[in-house]
């Protein structure tokens, strides 16, 4: 079965901490997607990644394909960083197969 | 461009009642996807098109959906006779196949939500 597991579920820092986001999968996968929500719905791409590291400002994204893993990290992190943070994969059809999401909290 | 959107944000229904949802992809993408979020879920794939034609279903999208895209361009998502349990936010995304098999970066619409009284 395809399946996608995030942890943690729920996350809490204070401001200026560094925050690991994991994601794990089943089985190989095309392509894997770091997406983030905020109250309200939106979603917003982060990251597509298939293999290596890829980096937007505070944001970093890993990916081991061997291990079937892969991390979102966020330096100096920020109250308005806080939001749900899903990661999605796609296991070599077009559909994306999505975790259930870590919700993240920063406070200042 | 203005990115994915979708109208109406929210849908407020009777049990029993149709509903049709649209989405406006970005314009010159090929590949538009409709996924369905639960309250605390990640979203779900219920289907894909590419161009006008639709190439996946998920067996979540029961007889009672239908979505189309005749022109390659906006879609609709249609559900008919709508129960309670078909509350949730419905999202659109679109993407520009890259051409060769291989993965697109997928932009996402602010989403439809539905309440099902």
């Amino acid at each position: 079965k395809n399946e996608v597991e995030q942890s943690p579920q729920n996350l809490t820092a204070q401001e200026g901490e560094f925050i690991t986001i994991n994601c794990s999968y089943s089985v190989g996968i095309s392509a894997l997607h770091w997406l983030q929500q905020h109250p309200g719905g939106g979603i917003v791409s982060l990251f597509m990644l298939s293999s290596g590291k890829k980096k937007h400002g505070r944001l970093i994204a890993t990916i081991n394909i061997q291990e079937k893993h892969s991390s979102l990290h966020i330096t100096a992190s920020h109250p308005r960083d806080s939001a749900v943070y899903i990661c999605a994969v796609r296991f070599g059809n077009e559909k994306l197969t999505f975790g259930t999401g870590t919700r993240l909290t920063i406070i200042p | 461009d203005t990115g994915v959107s979708q109208d109406p944000r929210h849908k407020i229904t009777k049990r029993g009642q149709n509903v049709t949802f649209r989405c406006d992809p970005i314009s010159e993408h090929n590949r538009l996807y409709w996924y369905r979020q639960t309250l605390g879920q990640g979203p779900e794939f219920l289907t894909y098109f590419q161009n006008e034609a639709q190439l996946e279903k998920s067996r979540l999208l029961s007889d009672r959906f239908s979505a189309e895209r005749p022109k390659g361009s906006f879609s609709t998502l249609e559900i008919q006779r709508t129960e309670q349990g078909d509350s949730a936010m419905y999202l659109c995304a679109s993407s520009l196949s890259p051409g060769n098999g291989g993965s697109s970066e997928q932009f996402f619409g602010p989403g439809t939500r539905l309440t099902v009284l």
